[in-house]
């Protein structure tokens, strides 16, 4: 079965940091981009960051509101991808999905979500 | 960044309606369109691609159509499971972006 499992929210203070993981199974990780999508509560869906495949150089791209603030990296020997939060803000309060792009006629898109992890930035 | 308007923001329908749902690209975007429906406390599933094509498993009362900036989710006799609600995304150029959703609610 495909599967991404995230871990790693909580409860953290404006200007501190956390670190979010999203374990796959079920399918070749290594072949796929992945992104983390999030949701601030009762509102709608945020595209936070990208991490491309080894054959694309493991390049990313970020939302311009995390961008210098948030790194994605990924092990590719243990099938995870993670979030990297610094500086954060109470604004960052949301679900953190991690999210598989499959490859549907040469173009990366969103196919399997994670169930998401709740991230909650407050003093 | 592209903007992407969905209209309604909220509907209210009965079981065995049709109801269509519509998205708006602020330029155009060919068909790089996806739809997703999300359920309370769940993760978004993925529906629709290319602005028209099925995920595997989606039913078939799920259609889409639309090309360049305007673009249609039509769901076929809905049916208590289907009351959720629904965004549409733009994969065509970075920063990816989502419509604001549109919920649908029991009448």
């Amino acid at each position: 079965e495909v599967q991404l499992v995230d871990s790693g929210g909580g409860l953290v203070q404006p200007g501190g940091s956390l670190r979010l993981s999203c374990a796959a199974s079920g399918f070749t990780f290594s072949d796929h981009f992945m992104d983390w999508v999030r949701q601030a509560p009762g509102k709608g869906l945020e595209w936070v960051g990208r991490s491309k495949n080894k054959a694309k150089s493991y390049r990313t791209e970020y939302a311009a509101s995390v961008k210098g603030r948030f790194t994605i990296s990924r092990d590719d020997s243990k099938n995870s991808v993670y979030l990297q939060m610094n500086s954060l803000k109470i604004e960052d309060t949301a679900v953190y999905y991690c999210v598989r792009d499959g490859l549907y006629g040469g173009i990366h898109l969103f196919d399997i979500w994670g169930q998401g992890t709740m991230v909650t930035v407050s003093s | 960044d592209i903007q992407m308007t969905q209209s309604p923001s909220s509907l209210s329908a009965s079981v065995g309606d049709r109801v269509t749902i519509t998205c708006r690209a602020s330029q155009g975007i060919s068909n790089y369109l996806a739809w997703f429906q999300q359920k309370p406390g769940k993760a978004p599933k993925s529906l629709i691609y290319a602005a028209s094509i099925l995920q595997s498993g989606v039913p078939s009362k799920f259609s889409g159509s639309g090309s360049g900036t305007y673009f249609t989710l039509t769901i076929s006799s809905l049916q208590p499971d289907d009351f959720a609600t629904y965004y549409c995304e733009q994969y065509s150029t970075f920063p990816l972006t989502f419509g604001g959703g549109t919920k649908v609610e029991i009448k």
